[in-house]
């Protein structure tokens, strides 16, 4: 199965700041996904990055706050942009997996944000 | 919208016994429902997947139903043990399929 690389791990970000979130995959995928979970919360789809295209947003999620960007077909960013304590959350990157035949999502680790 | 809910938010129970989690949810029965482990600090894991005309999957001591008359799906780890203690998340196929919407997930303590 694809192996994903999350950086950074975590981060303490000051209020108003932004920090970009990398993710490497070890082989080529066409979608990756990025995902929010806040604490205690379930996982949240915040966009799916296409390379060569737009990123498409969920409801609620709009570029200016969550810019992302898909280089080539093994690596994502994204950016948490002007920073609030509600932002504080952990980011995950998934991509489509194969496994026993189904496709299945496999994640990076997360980074974990705490905004002061 | 389709949604999917865990109604346990936390779930304790004594080790060697079975710990079942419920998963509910709403209109369509989706093509397959797949669940997760999450442990702390790390992403969830694929655990097993079960397709709309299977009633039952199994591997090892886990074992997943699926009925789509009570639009519901359980999950059940038989002889628990510690290590089994985790956060378990399930899944359905949403926006034409292309992507995943999760549950709140069940945190299950396995005591010794």
């Amino acid at each position: 199965s694809a192996v994903i690389s999350q950086k950074p791990s975590r981060d303490i970000c000051q209020r108003g700041t932004s920090l970009t979130i990398q993710c490497q995959v070890d082989s080529q995928v066409t979608m990756m996904f990025w995902y929010r979970q806040q604490p205690g919360q379930s996982l949240t789809l915040i966009a799916t990055a296409n390379q060569g295209s737009e990123a498409t947003y969920e409801s609620g999620f709009v570029i200016d706050k969550f810019p992302i960007s898909r280089p080539n077909l093994t690596f994502s960013t994204l950016t948490v942009s002007n920073m609030s304590p509600e932002d504080s959350s952990i980011y995950l990157c998934s991509v489509w997996d194969r496994e026993s035949g189904a496709n299945v999502l496999t994640f990076g680790a997360g980074s974990r944000l705490t905004v002061l | 919208s389709q949604k999917i809910e865990q109604n346990s938010e936390a779930l304790n129970i004594q080790e060697g016994k079975t710990a079942t989690l419920t998963c509910n949810y709403t209109n369509y029965s989706p093509a397959y429902l797949q669940w997760y482990r999450q442990d702390p600090g790390r992403g969830p894991v694929f655990l097993l997947l079960i397709r709309e005309n299977e009633k039952e999957k199994r591997k090892e001591r886990l074992k997943v139903t699926f009925d789509t008359t009570l639009k519901q799906s359980l999950f059940h780890i038989t002889a628990s043990q510690p290590a089994d203690s985790a956060t378990y998340l399930c899944a359905r196929p949403s926006g034409s399929a292309r992507q995943l919407t999760f549950g709140s997930g069940t945190q299950l303590t396995v005591l010794p």
